[in-house]
């Protein structure tokens, strides 16, 4: 089984509406990020939380929020979604701790079309 | 602000070759170094981490090595495979607690 998995993979909503991606971790880790991936951008960080009560904002979090519902739990919304939200969403984990602890990891990926 | 660039974009050998990735960093005060693996439409898999006090790291075929002081690191694959095609991407880590800044990757085409 993965690691790190995300639901949905593929989603295809309409502009204005809210949409929650989640991202679920069995790896025992206490860090989760938030990432999209666009073509000729690289990934860019959204959000980030070093624990279950540490919300951060990374390079590009406006019209994202997220919650960390438990140390395993992460989850992505985009309140009202509009057309260039439309990209690759990767949610990651990090241990945190040790020379490797930061080592992170990363989910399958969900593919979003705002249309 | 670290800015992450990977050259070539995109590289396609013959199987059974050497090849080298390239991945250069404009700030050389960094914590550590991860490069990854990307199949297409899939998420990024680890391959190596190397810490700013290493100079190298090797894993099976891969080779990375770490040159702070001029920004540079380098993925050297050995003997290529078909199944070595994937995007390869770098990362960097500023400080200890800090996050990741990407480069934009090569995309590696090893034919039969």
């Amino acid at each position: 089984d993965a690691d790190v998995t995300q639901t949905p993979r593929n989603r295809i909503t309409k502009t204005g509406k809210r949409i929650m991606l989640e991202c679920s971790q069995t790896k025992g880790h206490d860090r989760m990020y938030w990432y999209r991936q666009d073509p000729g951008l690289g990934l860019r960080l959204i959000y980030y939380s070093f624990d279950v009560k540490d919300i951060n904002k990374g390079e590009i979090s406006d019209g994202y929020s997220v919650s960390r519902q438990a140390q395993a739990k992460f989850s992505l919304s985009l309140e009202s979604a509009i057309p260039n939200q439309t990209a690759l969403y990767f949610c990651a984990t990090s241990r945190g701790e040790g020379p490797v602890g930061n080592e992170q990891f990363f989910g399958p990926g969900t593919r979003l079309t705002v249309l | 602000k670290q800015e992450v660039t990977q050259i070539p974009a995109a590289l396609s050998v013959p199987e059974g070759e050497n090849l080298v990735l390239n991945c250069s960093f404009t700030d050389s005060a960094i914590y550590n170094l991860q490069w990854f693996r990307q199949d297409p439409g899939k998420g990024l898999t680890s391959l190596l981490l190397i810490q700013s006090s290493q100079r190298e790291q090797t894993s099976g075929r891969l080779n990375a090595s770490l040159d702070k002081s001029s920004g540079r690191s380098t993925l050297y694959i050995a003997a290529s495979q078909p199944g070595d095609s994937a995007t390869y991407l770098c990362a960097v880590r500023r400080v200890r607690y800090s996050t990741l800044t990407f480069g934009k990757g090569t995309m590696l085409l090893v034919s039969p």
